[in-house]
């Protein structure tokens, strides 16, 4: 069983589209995260939620809407796509936000946005 | 501001020999270091970590250094295997307050070993 899930894994859409990635994990954690890979390669953290809450936001435009209906589940929803949203979306789990917990990735989403 | 920085995109060994993978840091409030492997069309997953107590944390093949006063750690991969390749991300986290899990990642360095 695949610990971190996320569904799409590749999503083309058109600029101006409202679209959703799902993300499930199985661990027991209680956090969870959404990262993006932009085009230079860098990863860089977007959200966090502990226990549903949202714990970090990093200047994420408010476009982006992050939904966590249980500890279980983070999804993204994404409104008014642009072309610079294009991007490798990845969501990930802790145990809990602690430093030295392990963090565990998702295999990623590939957004293009036309 | 790249708080992490891994300067070399690209490195190249043969099998058998040793990996020698850098990165630098500039945040002296980091205290967890961490790498990641990343093979193509997936997620990274966990390699070895290190605490900001230890100088040194060995995992079978992979070791991890860390040089606090220079705020430089480097990953050694002794014996290098084919299977080895892949793109290495170093990361660092600090505990507390609003870097809550946040692990702010260098840009990677691609591994090849070659048969």
């Amino acid at each position: 069983d695949t610990a971190v899930s996320q569904t799409p894994k590749y999503l083309v859409t058109q600029m101006g589209n409202d679209k959703s990635i799902k993300c499930e994990q199985n661990l027991g954690h209680d956090t969870m995260y959404w990262y993006k890979q932009d085009s230079k390669k860098f990863l860089k953290i977007m959200f966090s939620y502990n226990n549903k809450e949202l714990i970090i936001n990093e200047t994420v435009p408010n476009r982006f809407s992050p939904k966590s209906p249980d500890k279980a589940h983070l999804n993204l929803h994404i409104n008014s796509l642009e072309l610079g949203d294009s991007a490798v979306y990845f969501c990930a789990s802790s145990q809990d936000g602690r430093a030295g917990n392990t963090i565990y990735f998702g295999e990623g989403s590939w957004l293009t946005v036309v | 501001d790249q708080q992490v920085k891994q300067n070399s995109p690209s490195l190249s060994v043969q099998e058998g020999r040793i990996s020698i993978l850098n990165c630098d840091y500039t945040n002296s409030m980091f205290d967890y270091f961490l790498w990641y492997k990343k093979y193509p069309a997936e997620g990274p997953t966990f390699l070895i970590s290190i605490s900001s107590i230890k100088d040194k944390n060995e995992d079978g093949r992979f070791t991890v250094f860390l040089n606090k006063s220079a705020k430089h750690l480097s990953l050694h991969i002794v014996p290098s295997q084919p299977g080895d390749s892949a793109v290495y991300f170093c990361a660092a986290s600090a505990e507390g307050g609003t870097s809550y899990g946040k692990l702010t990642f260098g840009q990677g360095t691609i591994l090849t070993v070659h048969p």
